[in-house]
């Protein structure tokens, strides 16, 4: 029974699209997280959510948006894509005051043609 | 600005032998570290991690180090199995960061049989 999924795993599209990334977590933590793992395999945070406060990291770009229907959901819609979106994308939650231990998702790679 | 920095893209290792993967932060604020693992198409998986307040903590064949002064961590991983291979990322945080985590760029491990 997966504890954070994902979907699509892959998604191939076009440059000016407009695509949604879904996310959702059985665990019953608080908060969730969307991070980019770009071409030189880093990891940076997008945004951080949970029922009381979303943060954005600053640097990304008003393209993207997080929806959460509920507390145990975390989409992430990306509009206009362009060629450097190309990344893989995880999605992860934790329990607010516990050892900071996140749980990821596998992943989506997302490729802009 | 990379606030954590893993400095050694790969590391290969003969089994049975100890790695010691490093990471080296810039930014004081933080006080809690952790070390995730990832195999190829997973998500990265929780493994270890560390109070800003202790310079050890053990966990099985785990051990973090940690030297606040130098700003200084390690993963020691002892004895090493072939199923280590994989990348291990180190990631930092601190109380007022929202739980967000900070991540090096990883390193892989090659345990080799």
């Amino acid at each position: 029974d997966t504890a954070v999924s994902q979907t699509p795993k892959y998604l191939v599209t076009q440059m000016g699209n407009d695509k949604s990334i879904k996310c959702e977590q059985n665990l019953g933590h608080d908060t969730m997280y969307w991070y980019k793992q770009d071409s030189k395999k880093f990891l940076k945070i997008m945004f951080s959510y949970n029922n009381k406060e979303l943060i954005i990291n600053e640097t990304v770009p008003n393209r993207f948006s997080p929806k959460s229907p509920d507390k145990a959901h975390l989409n992430l819609h990306i509009n206009s894509l362009e060629l450097g979106d190309s990344a893989v994308y995880f999605c992860a939650s934790s329990q607010e005051g516990v050892n900071y231990g996140y749980t990821f998702g596998s992943g989506t790679r997302l490729t802009v043609v | 600005d990379q606030q954590v920095k893993q400095n050694s893209p790969s590391l290969s290792v003969q089994e049975g032998r100890i790695s010691i993967l490093n990471c080296d932060y810039t930014n004081s604020m933080f006080d809690y570290f952790l070390w995730y693992k990832k195999y190829p198409a997973e998500g990265p998986t929780f493994l270890i991690s560390i109070s800003s307040i202790k310079d050890k903590n053990e966990d099985g064949r785990f051990t973090v180090f940690l030297n606040k002064s130098a700003k200084h961590l390690s993963l020691h991983i002892v004895p090493s199995q072939p199923g280590d291979s994989a990348v291990y990322f180190c990631a930092a945080t601190s109380f007022n960061a929202g739980n967000m985590l900070t991540f090096g760029g990883g390193t892989r491990l090659m345990v080799k049989p």
